[in-house]
């Protein structure tokens, strides 16, 4: 079965600081990867998905398909990146919906 | 917001009673889908339909059934047989039915509590 890990359940970094959010997956076929995001009393968002390699608020996301890895970074944290971050990864197929991991609370602390 | 919309944001059941979840979409999308949240599980794939008048399984269907009778709507209902159906519903919809691991646009949610 595939599986999503997010080994943090909570990171806090200090504003400014660089902050690294990880993310691994278990799928032996080309995945599809994507980070969401649900800031507070707002509702979940797709962040960015790794086929588009983009830059999105800053947050950047490379897939390691050695180490099986879609870790999203960003250099310098601001204080509006605190919100709960879903990796997410999508292998078509039969099952069509997303398998998430269980989250990473990001908090930026001032 | 807009586009994707879920109701009602909170609902309280008795335990053994069924209760129907609403999502309507105005987003002409062909796929749709409920998950389910709970705190420090991330989200659990409930069931899925790629096209109207068809629908699958996810990951923990047990205790749920759907229907999707519209492509604008993919109600959710609850029954009595699910064990533990305290938790946060997320409903959500992409444009592509199959194939592609298209965007995914998410309702605001419906958080069920059993008394």
């Amino acid at each position: 079965a595939q599986r999503v890990t997010q080994p943090e359940k909570l990171l806090s970094v200090f504003k400014g600081a660089p902050v690294e959010l990880k993310c691994n997956y278990s799928y032996s076929g080309s995945p599809e990867l994507f980070w969401y995001v649900q800031y507070s009393r707002q509702r979940l968002q797709l962040l960015l998905r790794h086929i588009s390699r983009e830059s999105i608020k800053g947050f950047t996301a490379d897939l390691n398909k050695g180490e099986t890895s879609f870790h999203l970074k960003k250099p310098f944290a601001q204080e509006e990146d605190s919100a709960m971050y879903y990796c997410a990864h999508y292998s078509g197929g039969g099952a069509d919906g997303l398998t998430f991991g269980k989250g990473t609370h990001l908090i930026i602390q001032p | 917001d807009g586009g994707i919309t879920q109701s009602p944001k909170y609902l309280f059941r008795k335990e053994g009673q069924n209760v129907t979840l609403s999502c309507e979409q105005n987003l002409n999308h062909d796929a749709m889908y409920w998950y389910r949240q709970d705190p420090g599980q991330g989200l659990r794939l409930i069931y899925y339909s790629q096209i109207v008048n068809d629908f699958q399984k996810g990951d923990i269907a047990e205790g749920y059934s759907v229907s999707r009778e519209k492509k604008e709507s993919f109600p959710l209902t609850v029954t009595s047989a699910q064990k533990n159906p305290t938790a946060f519903y997320l409903c959500a919809s992409s444009p592509t039915h199959s194939g592609n691991p298209d965007t995914q646009y998410f309702g605001p949610g419906t958080r069920l509590t059993v008394l």
